[in-house]
Formats: C-alpha cells, structure tokens, sequence
C-alpha cells in the first residue's frame, strides 16, 4: 500500500520570502504521479501542481516549484514570494499510473500561515 | 466553482435522522469519489465508483450507503450515524490517468452528528 508523509503539521513564512513544505512516500509501484493542493479556508481543495514520476525535471507553476526526488521518494513544495493568499493547508497526494481511475492517496497536510 | 457542487454545505444530524448528502458535476468526467476529512488525519477514501459502477469500498460502515444514478450525480445516505463522523465530506471527480490525471473536488459539506 502507498502512504504519504508529510512531517511539518504547520509552519508559518513572511510575506515574500521562501517556504519549503516536505513530503515523503513509500511504493513499489515505478509509474505515478505526484500532486501538491491547497485547501484555504473556503474548503476547496485546489491543485497547485503535479509531477509525473517518469519526468526527470522538477514541475515549475509560476512561484510554485517542486524538488522531486525519486531514489529518495521525497516530494518538496517550494512557494517562492509569499503570498498572503498562500495561507492554507496544503496536501501532498499520490497516484499510481494505470489504465483506470486510481485513488489519491493523502498526507495528513501542513498549514501554512504567510505573516504580513 | 470548479464545476463539482456538493450540499448542503453544512448539516447538523441526530444519531437517529436519515439524510442524504449531494454531489454533481458537469465535466464529463466518469469516475467520483467520496472523502471524509478529519481534523489532524489524511484524507481517507470511502467510495469510488467508475462509470456508475462501485469500485472500491474502503471498509466503510453500513450506515454510510453511496449511491450513483449516473455518472454526473453521487449521493452519500447517511443513517443512524455516531458523533465521530462529524467531519468534512468532499466528493470529487476525475477522467482516467493519463487522459486528464487531475481531481476536481467540490467544497465539502460540513457534518455534524449530535
């Protein structure tokens, strides 16, 4: 079975600077995708990027960027200028690759607060 | 709007009521999916259902009974529920990996079992 790690339940950046939000999981599977969302206060849970395990360059969303790590299996968010829009919780979620629908696999997320 | 609407957005219950929660989208996806978020733990899945067909039951308790007339339309029955499944229930659709690999949650509808 997958799991998904995220090891920072809460973690707080001014406005501006850089945060990195860590992620971890365990699989046996080789093909998969990887996601970051967010999930603001109004509940919707929002998906900020996503990686294909196959890919080799880390996936860029304007000041979202994410350092993938396949040997290691670890899954970084990096949100560069921060926002105080940015302040959310945010999950990290995991997919196998198949021919049908695979379920997402959560962490138990980190909340992010961006200080003015 | 993300094109996945889900209510009520809140719902307070008895132990004893019988409601039902919504989902519907309009994205011509054909798999949905049911959530239940809990504060401090992952998102667990409770149902999937590919084409209106279920497809995975994540050991979910009977009194949580899922239903999918089509595959725009899913329903969470709920009854003779227990205070620890207050929470925050979020459907979501999605096409098969590799078309479109992406979620489209809706809001959730916040439950509150008394």
């Amino acid at each position: 079975a997958q799991t998904v790690t995220q090891s920072q339940p809460e973690m707080s950046v001014q406005e501006a600077e850089t945060v990195t939000l860590s992620c971890t999981y365990d699989t046996s599977e080789n093909n998969y995708y990887l996601f970051w969302y967010k999930q603001p206060p109004s509940r919707q849970m929002i998906l900020v990027i996503r990686q294909e395990a196959y890919k080799q360059q880390n996936a860029t969303e304007n000041r979202f960027s994410v350092n993938f790590q396949k040997a290691a299996k670890s899954f970084s968010l990096k949100i560069s200028d921060s926002q105080l829009g940015d302040t959310a919780m945010y999950f990290c979620a995991f997919m196998t690759l198949n021919s049908g629908n695979t379920p997402l696999v959560f962490g138990k997320g980190t909340r992010l607060s961006v200080i003015a | 709007e993300t094109g996945v609407t889900q209510t009520p957005r809140h719902l307070v219950m008895g132990m004893t009521n019988k409601k039902s929660l919504k989902c519907e989208q309009h994205l011509g996806h054909n798999a949905m999916y049911w959530y239940k978020q809990s504060a401090k733990k992952p998102l667990e899945l409770m149902f999937v259902y590919n084409f209106k067909e279920q497809t995975e039951n994540n050991s979910v308790p009977s009194r949580f009974s899922p239903e999918c007339p089509n595959s725009s339309h899913l329903f969470l029955h709920l009854h003779t529920l227990q205070p620890e499944d207050s929470a925050l229930y979020l459907c979501a659709s999605s096409q098969p990996a590799g078309i479109n690999y992406g979620y489209t949650f809706g809001s959730g509808t916040r439950l509150t079992v008394v």
